[in-house]
This record gives structure tokens, C-alpha cells and sequence, in this order.
């Protein structure tokens, strides 16, 4: 069975630090990465996104990841974070050979951005 | 374009009872899919629709099901609701119902069960 993990429940940073949150996946198949992020009292956003092609792939607010298919791992990165980026962090996994959407989606980190 | 939207925001119910929860998609999305949100157990899949037929199924019992309308709106019920199933049920559509294609997500239902 497929599954998601996310490495880091809670990471706590000050502002102008840089950020890394793993994520690695279990499937043997070839799947679709994603990153979903949700701000306080707001919904689930998309953040980023790989299907095929450059692994490093590039996402709003400055946040990129970067697909390992060797580590099975779609780690999340920002150079330096902000306050406004508090929030709770989701990595998801949709494997090509499941009919439609399902989405597989790990426990999630909460990022805490100190002023 | 407006997003998914879902109502109500916010259901309180008693163990024993049913509710249905309704889902808009964003205009000219065909695939709606349901999700549940827990503390403990995370996002986990309910299932997904496509074209008013149910594509694909999570491990959840048969007291939860859904359906869609030929508009793409749908609607997922649970009956003889227990405790275990409040939680933060989420909604979210997609164009195709491709595993490539990019799922938006709504702002959710909170359902609360006495």
C-alpha cells in the first residue's frame, strides 16, 4: 500500500532562516508529487507540483522541491522563511496506475515562524 | 473564477443520526473528490467522482457514500454517525479525473457528532 511520511511534526524557525521539510514516499510505481499548505483558518492550497520532467521543481512564494526517485523523496525547500509562512505543511503522492485523483497525503508538518 | 465551495462550514449532530454534506466544484471541473481531516489519522481519502460515476474508493465503511449530479455538485452522506466521525471533511475538484491533474481544495465542512 501506498503511503506518506513526513519526516518533522513541528519545526519552529526565526525569520531569514532557511527551511527543509522531508517527505519521503512508499510506492513502487511512478507517481505525482505534491506540496498542499495550509494557512491558519484557510483552506488547503497547492504549493507545488511534479510530474515529470526537471525534478527541481519551483513553487509559489519562493518554495521548491526537489524528487529524488532514488531516496523516494520530494523534500521541501525555502531559502529563507517569513513569518507569514506559519503554517502546516502537507506532502501528497497520486501513483499513475490508480484510477482518478486519490491523493495519499503524509501526517503533515506545523512550521512556526518566530518574528 | 470562484473556488470549491461546501456547505454548511459547520454541522452539529448526535450519535445515531445522518448528514449530508454538499460540495460546489470550480466552474468546468468534472472530478470532485472527498477527503476526511483528523487530528489522528490526517487526510485520508473518501472517494472520487467523475462524470456522476464513483472513479475510485477509500477504506471507509459503507455507512459513508456519495453521489454527483450531472452539474458536477455533489454531495456525500454518512449514516448512523459516531463519535469518531467528526472531523474536517474536505472537498476538492479537478478538470479530468487524470492522476496529473491538479486537485483544488474547498474550505471544508466541520462536523461535530454528540
Amino acid at each position: 500500500a501506498q503511503s506518506v511520511s513526513q519526516h518533522n511534526h513541528h519545526v519552529i524557525l526565526s525569520e531569514a532562516a532557511s527551511l527543509e521539510l522531508g517527505c519521503n514516499y512508499s510506492y513502487g510505481g511512478t507517481v505525482n508529487l505534491f506540496w498542499y499548505v495550509q494557512y491558519p483558518g484557510q483552506h488547503l492550497q497547492l504549493l507545488l507540483k511534479y510530474f515529470s520532467g526537471d525534478p527541481l521543481v519551483k513553487g509559489i512564494k519562493g518554495f521548491e522541491a526537489e524528487f529524488i526517485k532514488s531516496k523516494f523523496s520530494f523534500n521541501l525547500r525555502k531559502p529563507s522563511v517569513q513569518w507569514s509562512d506559519t503554517a502546516e505543511y502537507f506532502c501528497a503522492v497520486n501513483a499513475r496506475s490508480d484510477q482518478g485523483g486519490k491523493l495519499i497525503f503524509g501526517q503533515g508538518t506545523e512550521l512556526s515562524v518566530k518574528p | 473564477k470562484a473556488g470549491v465551495t461546501q456547505t454548511p462550514r459547520y454541522l452539529i449532530k448526535t450519535r445515531g443520526q445522518q448528514v449530508t454534506l454538499s460540495c460546489s466544484p470550480i466552474s468546468g471541473h468534472r472530478s470532485v473528490s472527498w477527503y476526511q481531516q483528523t487530528p489522528g489519522q490526517g487526510l485520508q481519502f473518501l472517494f472520487e467522482y467523475f462524470s456522476e460515476t464513483q472513479r475510485n474508493k477509500g477504506n471507509f465503511p459503507g455507512r459513508f457514500s456519495g453521489r454527483q449530479f450531472s452539474n458536477s455538485r455533489s454531495e456525500m452522506n454518512v449514516s448512523t454517525l459516531e463519535l469518531g466521525d467528526s472531523a474536517l471533511y474536505l472537498c476538492a475538484s479537478s478538470f479530468t479525473s487524470g492522476a496529473a491533474d491538479t486537485q483544488y481544495f474547498g474550505p471544508g465542512t466541520r462536523l461535530t457528532v454528540l
